[in-house]
Formats: structure tokens, sequence, C-alpha cells
């Protein structure tokens, strides 16, 4: 089946450092990615789309310098948190769009910023 | 406006019964899909079961059924039989509009099976 790699699991990282989170489609290509943010106990939220080989489309409020999108090709997108802060923990998870519908999610990553 | 609401914030049922989880949307395009999704607290997000908008039966996987009722915008999960490993949250999504893509997600609903 389709299958989402997406690491690391979990980091730690020190305030005012940059965090690279990959998602990775193993078995298929994934020409969108999205970026979800969930904090604890709530719901899933949108940060933004990606299409491969283009810019990525963000939801509003979402800040693109601090978010940056990469999606250079079609089995990989990247999530960088730059000059993280303790704001910024939570758990980031991606999303693969199929060609021929449905969604595959990646594992998730749990970001701690000290 | 929610365009996704799951009015249960939590569910306690007793281990072998059916549950059913609450879901409504709002939208405006005749043409949408609805997703359930269950996250166990590793964090994963396990597909559970499909509706597309004109998709005239209702949607079954297993002990997974959607109650899809379209006048009134509501698309419940019910859980048969249920299993002390249903105990996760749960969440209802919907892709709206002919070519969309993203899914919007409701606020999720905690069950937890007591044996």
């Amino acid at each position: 089946g389709a299958v989402v790699s997406q690491h690391p699991s979990w980091v730690i990282c020190k305030s005012g450092t940059s965090v690279k989170i990959e998602c990775r489609s193993l078995d298929f290509q994934a020409t969108t990615m999205f970026w979800y943010r969930q904090f604890p106990k709530k719901s899933l939220m949108l940060m933004a789309t990606s299409n491969e080989g283009s810019k990525a489309t963000y939801e509003q409020g979402v800040e693109k310098d601090k978010f940056l999108i990469n999606h250079a090709s079609l089995t990989l997108s990247t999530l960088t948190v730059t000059s993280a802060h303790p704001e910024d923990s939570s758990f980031y998870i991606c999303s693969a769009l199929r060609t021929q519908g449905g969604y595959t999610f990646g594992s998730g990553t749990r970001l701690t910023v000290v | 406006a929610q365009k996704i609401t799951q009015t249960q914030p939590g569910m306690f049922v007793q281990e072998k019964e059916a549950v059913t989880l609450d879901c409504t949307y709002d939208t405006s395009d005749q043409s949408y899909g609805l997703f359930w999704y269950k996250q166990p607290s590793s964090g994963e997000m396990i597909f559970l079961i499909y509706q597309g908008s004109y998709d005239e039966q209702n949607a079954t996987e297993g002990r997974y059924s959607l109650n899809f009722q379209k006048a009134r915008k509501s698309a419940n999960l019910v859980i048969s039989a249920s299993q002390l490993g249903d105990s996760a949250m749960y969440f209802c999504a919907m892709r709206e509009g002919w070519g969309a893509q993203k899914l919007v997600f409701g606020q999720g609903t905690r069950l937890t099976i007591n044996p």
C-alpha cells in the first residue's frame, strides 16, 4: 500500500535553531503534499499545500518565512521551521494526495523547542 | 464558520456496544467527500471510511459504517461491536468542490472503550 515516511518522529531543539522535517512517499509519486499542525488534544490545522516544482500555498495566518516548505521532487517534501521558539512546539504531520484519490499520512513529528 | 463540527468532545462506551460519533458539515458545493480518521495516542492517522456526496448508499468498511444524511448535512460514524483497541481520537474531515484537494478536519471526539 501507499506509504509516506516522515522523519524525524520526534525532535528537541534549542530556541533559535532551525529544524527540518521530511516526508517521503515510498511507493508512489506525491504531486501534492499537505502540512498540518496539531496542538495537544486539538484538531489538525492545515498550514500549507505544496505542489511539486512550485511554491507552496500557505493558509491564512501561517508565516511563510518561518515555515519553509520545499517540494522539489515527486517523492520528497520538507518543512523547515526556522528560528524555532517554544511556541512552535507542536505535532507536525504531512499528508500526500494520491493520484487515484485518497490521502496517505506520515506518522508525524513531535517538535519540542527548549 | 466551522466547516466540520463534531459536538462530542468525549465518549465512553462499554466494550462490545455500538457507538455513534456525530459529524455535521457545512458546504454549498454539490460535490464533496467526507472522511473519518482514527488517531491513536501514537499520532498516526488511520483512514476508516469515505463517503462521496453523490454516493447513494451509505459507506461500510467492516465494523465501520457511515450514516450519511445529506439533507441534514450529517455524516455520523457508527462502530459496531466496539473493542478496547477502538479507544482513540476520531476525526471527521471534508474535501469540498470539484478538483478540491485539501481536507478540513473537525475538532475530534475522544472515544474510550471500557472493559
